[in-house]
């Protein structure tokens, strides 16, 4: 597609549910990841995928996250057991490449709240 | 390990005040530098990048050095406007094999801009 593409745009969940969280990426962006960005926080790296492969997943904050990428493009991220300190904004970003030179593509985010 | 450390905000100034808004790093490897913007209530949009030392990137009058030798990649605009309100962040991209973090961005802690007319 023309962006990166996130869903839903805004999820509120009760605590203890799990969460499904999607990224659609530009197509032939072989590069994907996953930020979180917490109220007055920076952007704290979670996952990075290449094609269908996690080579990094040091972000991941506990096994209550886990993410996935199938056919080298769309990617879930998935929380279990949601606690309220897992509300955030979750960026996906793609990028044409994986050595750097280019920045990335991000979606605007799913917006996560949890009561 | 990678790092990107950023002058702290909030910033405020008056519509046509130069701004300048600080960015260290420290890298593993030769880094690309990027800034980028965060309007408020949108997602994250590249503002700028370097790739070598004593490159420029510029952007809607927004201008950024690569500096290897004070590891620094400082944001200036030389007269700002109110639309140019934001959070702005510092980072960088590392090229080297192997490792888990290769390509990885690192970002910055955010600077918050706000500009009154």
């Amino acid at each position: 597609g023309a962006g990166v593409s996130q869903s839903p745009s805004n999820k509120v969940t009760e605590k203890g549910k799990d969460v499904e969280l999607r990224c659609d990426p530009i197509s032939g962006h072989t590069a994907l990841y996953w930020y979180r960005q917490s109220l007055g926080q920076g952007l704290e790296f979670l996952i990075y995928f290449q094609g269908n492969s996690a080579p990094d997943k040091s972000g991941l904050p506990s096994d209550r996250f886990s993410a996935e990428r199938t056919g080298g493009s769309v990617s879930t991220l998935t929380i279990q057991r949601t606690q309220q300190e897992d509300s955030a904004v979750y960026l996906c970003a793609s990028s044409l490449e994986v050595q750097g030179t280019y920045g990335y593509t991000f979606g605007s985010g799913t917006r996560l709240t949890v009561v | 390990g990678n790092s990107v450390t950023q002058m702290e905000g909030p910033v405020t100034l008056s519509e046509e005040a130069f701004l300048t808004i600080n960015c260290t790093y420290t890298a593993t490897g030769y880094p690309s530098l990027f800034w980028y913007v965060q309007y408020p209530g949108e997602g994250l949009q590249l503002l700028l990048k370097a790739t070598k030392a004593d490159d420029k990137g510029s952007n809607k009058g927004f201008e950024a050095t690569y500096r290897k030798e004070t590891t620094s990649f400082h944001l200036e605009k030389g007269s700002v406007q109110v639309s140019d309100s934001a959070v702005y962040f510092c980072a960088l991209r590392t090229l080297y094999a192997g490792g888990t973090s290769y390509g990885k961005l690192t970002f910055g802690q955010g600077t918050i801009l706000t500009v009154h007319p």
